[in-house]
C-alpha cells in the first residue's frame, strides 16, 4: 500500500533563507510523485511532478525536488523563500498515473520578514 | 477556460441529515475523484469515478456514495450526517489520456455537521 510522511508538520524560515520540505514515500511499484500548495480557504495546486526520467524536477515559483529511490524521498526546496511562499504544502504518491493519489499530512510554511 | 467548480461553498447540516455536493471538472478533464480535508490534515481520498462508475475507493462507510453523469459532472452523498464528517470535501479532475496523475482541484465545499 502506498503512504507518504511528511517530516514536521510547521517549517519556519526567514525571507531569503534556503526552504527544504520533507517527504519520504511507501509504494510498492514505481511511483509518480507531485508537490501540491494550498493557500487559505482554497483547493489544492501542482508545484511539481515526477513520473519518469529526470531525478531532478524543477516546478513553479522557484521550488525545485529531488526522487532519490534509495532513500524513498522527495524534499521540496527553494533557493530562496519569499513571503509570499507562506502556505501549505502536501506531498502526494501515486502508483500509476490514472488512479487514486494518496497525500502526506501536509507542511505548513512560515516566512519571516 | 473554466477550471474545476464546485458547489455549495458552505453549507451547515444538523447530525442525521443528508448533503449532496456537486463538482464539474475542467473541460476536457473525464475523471473526478474526491477527497475529505478535515481541519489541520491532508486530504483523505474517498472514491473516484471515471466512465460513470466508482473505480476506486478509499476508506469510507457506505454513508458515503456518488455519481458521475454523462457529462463527467459528479455528485458526493453523505446519509446520516454524524460531526466527525465537518471536513472541507474537495473534488479534483483530471484526465485518463494523460496519464500524468495530475488532479486539477477545486476550492472545495465546506461541511459544517452541528
Amino acid at each position: 500500500a502506498q503512504s507518504v510522511t511528511q517530516l514536521g508538520s510547521h517549517v519556519s524560515v526567514s525571507e531569503g533563507a534556503l526552504v527544504l520540505l520533507r517527504c519520504n514515500y511507501s509504494s510498492s511499484v514505481p511511483p509518480y510523485l507531485f508537490w501540491y500548495v494550498q493557500y487559505p480557504n482554497q483547493g489544492l495546486q501542482l508545484l511539481l511532478k515526477y513520473t519518469t526520467g529526470a531525478t531532478l524536477v524543477k516546478g513553479i515559483n522557484g521550488f525545485e525536488a529531488e526522487f532519490k529511490k534509495s532513500e524513498t524521498s522527495f524534499h521540496l526546496t527553494k533557493p530562496s523563500a519569499h513571503m509570499s511562499d507562506a502556505a501549505e504544502y502536501f506531498c502526494a504518491v501515486s502508483e500509476t498515473g490514472g488512479f487514486k493519489t494518496i497525500f502526506g499530512a501536509g507542511t505548513r510554511l512560515f516566512v519571516k520578514a | 477556460d473554466a477550471g474545476v467548480t464546485q458547489s455549495p461553498t458552505h453549507l451547515i447540516k444538523t447530525r442525521g441529515q443528508q448533503v449532496t455536493l456537486r463538482c464539474s471538472p475542467k473541460s476536457g478533464h473525464d475523471t473526478v475523484s474526491w477527497y475529505q480535508q478535515a481541519l489541520g490534515q491532508g486530504p483523505q481520498f474517498i472514491f473516484q469515478y471515471y466512465e460513470e462508475e466508482e473505480r476506486q475507493r478509499g476508506n469510507f462507510p457506505d454513508r458515503f456514495s456518488g455519481h458521475q453523469f454523462p457529462n463527467y459532472s459528479s455528485e458526493l452523498n453523505v446519509n446520516a450526517l454524524l460531526l466527525g464528517d465537518s471536513a472541507l470535501y474537495l473534488c479534483a479532475s483530471s484526465s485518463s489520456k494523460a496519464n500524468t496523475g495530475e488532479l486539477f482541484f477545486g476550492e472545495g465545499s465546506r461541511l459544517t455537521v452541528l
